[in-house]
């Protein structure tokens, strides 16, 4: 089955500082999310970004589904941004398969 | 945000006893997905459901079963819970984009004892 893999498995910034988390699938995809788990577990949707690059506030998103990669920015990180955080892409039509994720930690 | 609930949102048992969670949804959407969230694992799917009366099994669906008898309802059953069943559980719906865009519930928090 494909793989999906997240790095840094952890992060540790400090407030303000940018980072960019990466996660690499093994077969091709035709979509790809990424969410944040915050500290109270729930699963927030982040993008939705099959290909192209996405913009949300902050947070930026860019997929190259030919090279199976996708990253996503956090540009002036905020405490509120810690947690994990997840990529996942489809597995036969109705499967989701996620990557083990990153766990961000961001310090005042 | 997606309209999704789960009940109830913790449960502690005993190993043996049957247990049922429930996910609800107010978006009359058609896919519905259980997952489970373990350290180390991510999220594993268990079952998930393209209709009523129509479901399929996840990659983790051993000792779960499911049932959909209402679009807005699918219900995941653990017929007799083991500790290894300790987890925390998540629905999810489809996506208003397409299918394959899910959104979550709250999640579940089980522990068998």
């Amino acid at each position: 089955g494909i793989q999906v893999e997240q790095s840094p498995p952890d992060l540790i910034l400090q407030e303000g500082a940018n980072s960019t988390l990466r996660c690499n699938f093994s077969d091709s995809v035709n979509n790809l999310q990424w969410f944040h788990q915050n500290p109270w577990g729930q699963l927030i949707n982040l993008f939705y970004i099959p290909s192209g690059t996405k913009q949300n506030g902050r947070l930026s998103a860019t997929t190259v589904a030919t090279e199976r990669y996708s990253l996503l920015y956090i540009s002036s990180s905020q405490t509120t941004d810690s947690g994990v955080y997840f990529c996942a892409v489809p597995y036969n039509n109705n499967d989701m398969r996620f990557g083990a994720g990153t766990r961000l930690t961001v310090k005042p | 945000d997606a309209g999704i609930t789960q009940s109830p949102r913790h449960k502690v048992t005993e190993t043996g006893t049957p247990v049922t969670l429930r996910c609800h949804q107010t978006e009359n959407h058609r896919y519905m997905y259980w997952y489970r969230q373990d350290p180390g694992h991510g999220l594993r799917l268990i079952h998930y459901s393209y209709g009523v009366k129509d479901t399929d099994k996840g990659e983790v669906s051993d000792g779960y079963s499911v049932s959909r008898s209402k679009t807005e309802d699918f219900l995941l059953t653990l017929e007799s819970a083991t500790s290894s069943q300790t987890s925390v559980y998540f629905c999810a719906i489809s996506g208003r984009n397409s299918y394959n865009e899910q959104f979550f519930g709250p999640g579940t928090r089980l522990t068998v004892l």
